[in-house]
């Protein structure tokens, strides 16, 4: 079955740290994948999209992605943390045959400290 | 343009009385997506709407649950003898036809008491 793991409920870092969220898939093929970030009290924003091409993509707001196939992984990163950044962040799945359907993993709360 | 919105933003109702959210998609968006959010947990996907197509309604928690999408616009989610355990965020998102990244509507906080 299609599923995606988020490892981490909530993480902690620093203003000015460098962050990775791990994001793990299970799919039979290649996915389309997805990284939205959802603030207090606003909407899920779309950070980041995989569909195809090189494995690393950039996203708004300093955020990045790498596709492994390998490890069926798609961790986001950002090299220096601000404090705007506190969220919470889901990683999705996009199925790529039969019918379209969106996975979305559990979430990671980022706090990030002053 | 108008991004995706939802009425009402926030819902409190009695066990047992049945409720309709709305969802209001951008318009042109020929897919529409409706998500149940609890605390806690990730996006449990609830229906999926595509154009003229049959509506994907394997999500759905159970019987009491039914979507419709009018004129392949608006949709209205609608939950009949509500329990406490549907208590959750209902979110709505629409999109051009898939694959293609989901524009997502503010959400509806419904509490059943």
């Amino acid at each position: 079955a299609q599923s995606v793991t988020q490892p981490d409920i909530h993480i902690t870092v620093s203003e000015g740290a460098s962050l990775e969220l791990r994001c793990n898939y299970s799919y039979g093929a290649t996915p389309y994948l997805f990284w939205y970030v959802q603030s207090p009290g606003q909407g899920l924003q779309l950070l980041l999209k995989y569909f195809s091409g090189d494995t690393l993509v950039q996203g708004i707001k300093g955020f990045e992605a790498e596709f492994k196939r390998s490890q069926s992984s798609f961790n986001l990163r950002k090299p220096s943390v601000h404090w705007s950044d506190a969220a919470e962040y889901f990683c999705a799945v996009g199925t790529t045959s039969g019918t379209y359907k969106y996975i979305f993993g559990t979430g990671t709360r980022l706090k990030v400290l002053a | 343009g108008a991004g995706v919105s939802q009425s009402p933003s926030n819902k409190v109702t009695e066990k047992g009385k049945d409720v309709e959210l709305r969802c209001d998609p951008i318009s042109g968006h020929t897919a529409l997506y409706w998500y149940r959010q609890s605390l806690g947990q990730g996006l449990e996907f609830l229906i999926y709407f595509q154009g003229n197509s049959a509506p994907d309604k394997s999500g759905l928690p159970s019987d009491r649950f039914s979507a419709e999408r009018t004129g392949g616009s608006v949709s209205t989610l609608t939950i009949q003898r509500t329990q406490q355990e549907d208590s959750a965020v209902y979110l709505c998102a629409s999109s051009i036809p898939p694959p293609s990244r989901q524009y997502f509507g503010p959400g509806t906080r419904l509490t059943v008491t």
